[in-house]
């Protein structure tokens, strides 16, 4: 069985500050992970995703995440906020129903001040 | 290329009607699954389907029925709507050869039950 726990439902930075969000998960098998983003009323669009061959990985929009395996993490980080940023992320795992299908964490809602 | 086409994408139902949500796919994916998403909770799966003809119960099928004659479409039907089934609808696909299974996700079904 696979789980995932997202700390903090809401993170708040400023334009330009880092953008750190945490992602923990569980696994029986060695897992797929992944970061989905969701802005208002939208579907949800694949940021960046871990298949075990890099531990860091980059993504679109300057985002990137590190492979913990130690630590069960795979926090999402981007150096430098931008407003357009503004938006629910997701983290999920994959690995149960032979990765067909994905276990998702609650969410942070990313929000960017000026 | 359409991806993951979900169809309405808002409906109201009272409480005791049944309805069913679409959803196609044009990238012959063979994964297919659908999931809910309610505030605070993240996305959670309802049923998913690894081939045309196979189908299995994800983490809150209750009230919630598939088929999966095609490879292309997989609908989800509510046989006697109630409250709680208010939430927005999501369709997933992935396919064969993608290391880690990338979903694509459909835009969603906001349905209110009253």
């Amino acid at each position: 069985a696979q789980s995932v726990t997202q700390l903090g439902s809401h993170v708040s930075v400023s334009e330009g500050a880092l953008v750190l969000l945490r992602c923990n998960y569980s696994s029986s098998v060695p897992p797929y992970l992944f970061w989905y983003v969701q802005y208002p009323n939208q579907g949800l669009q694949l940021l960046l995703k871990y298949t075990s061959a890099a531990t860091l990985v980059k993504g679109i929009n300057g985002f990137e995440a590190e492979f913990k395996k130690s630590e069960t993490s795979f926090h999402l980080t981007k150096p430098s906020a931008h407003m357009s940023d503004a938006a629910e992320y997701f983290c999920a795992v994959s690995g149960g129903s032979g990765y067909s299908t994905l276990t998702f964490g609650k969410g942070t809602m990313l929000l960017v001040s000026p | 290329n359409a991806g993951v086409t979900q169809t309405p994408k808002f409906q109201v139902l009272k409480t005791g009607q049944s309805m069913t949500l679409q959803c196609a796919q044009d990238m012959n994916h063979e994964y297919m699954s659908w999931y809910r998403q309610d505030p605070g909770m993240g996305l959670r799966l309802i049923h998913y389907s690894v081939g045309a003809g196979i189908t299995d119960q994800g983490e809150v099928p209750n009230g919630y029925n598939v088929s999966r004659s095609t490879t292309e479409d997989f609908p989800l039907r509510l046989l006697s709507a109630a409250p709680s089934q208010t939430s927005v609808y999501f369709c997933a696909s992935s396919g064969p050869g993608q290391v880690g299974r990338v979903a694509f996700f459909g835009q969603g079904t906001r349905l209110t039950v009253v």
